[in-house]
């Protein structure tokens, strides 16, 4: 079964900085470009960044929301994508999905449950 | 940045009936890079629709997706009771993404 699973979230005060983690399984990780979406309570989804195949060189682009606090990585052997947040405030509060990026780039076809990251003091 | 604007915000229909929703872009989108995902509560988004008119594997032919350029569209051609949720577009270009602000369809 194709799947993701993101781990990580959790309650962390303003300015301080967390790392979410993506597994996946079901699927030949290294092939697709992975991305993460976000959603604030009550609110509609953003896109948050993601980052290209090694096959396309493993680059990586940002919403202008989190750029430069926000850095995505990827470890192909361990078939996990990794979030990385810096210098978070209560604004980045929100459930945070992981998804694989259809070929082509068009879409995102497959959607981890969610993690919920609470930035409060 | 493009910018989708989602009609109406909320859409009140009886099961049987058939929903229309609408997407509109502040400038021309590619059709190869318009989306519509589906989301109920508590639950993670679903793609329903890519290249604005395909099917994603799965997904029931009540659903079909129209438009080009600026105006896209969402049809459910009969309402079935799984499917009041909220329907989000999508669109891809310059290496981001940009969703609509979503409708909700719920039950009348």
């Amino acid at each position: 079964e194709v799947q993701l699973v993101e781990s990580g979230g959790g309650l962390v005060q303003p300015g301080r900085s967390l790392r979410l983690s993506c597994t996946a399984s079901g699927f030949t990780f290294g092939d697709y470009a992975m991305s993460w979406v976000r959603q604030a309570p009550g609110k509609g989804l953003e896109w948050v960044g993601f980052i290209r195949s090694k096959a396309y060189g493993g680059t990586t682009e940002y919403a202008a929301s989190v750029k430069g606090r926000f850095t995505i990585s990827r470890d192909d052997s361990k078939s996990i994508a990794y979030l990385q947040m810096n210098s978070l405030k209560t604004e980045d509060t929100a459930v945070y999905y992981c998804t694989r990026v259809r070929a082509g780039a068009t879409s995102f076809d497959i959607w981890g449950q969610g993690t919920m990251v609470t930035v409060s003091s | 940045e493009i910018v989708l604007t989602q009609s109406p915000g909320t859409l009140s229909l009886s099961p049987g009936e058939r929903a229309t929703l609408s997407c509109r872009a502040s400038q021309s989108v590619s059709s190869s890079y318009l989306a519509w995902y589906q989301q109920k509560p508590g639950q993670a988004p679903r793609l329903l629709i890519y290249g604005a008119s395909s099917r994603a594997t799965g997904i029931p032919d009540r659903f079909s997706g129209s438009g080009s350029g600026t105006d896209f569209t969402l049809t459910i051609s009969r309402l079935e009771p799984e499917d009041f949720a909220v329907y989000y577009c999508q669109q891809y270009g310059s290496s981001s993404w940009t969703f609509g602000q979503g409708t909700k369809v719920e039950i009348k």
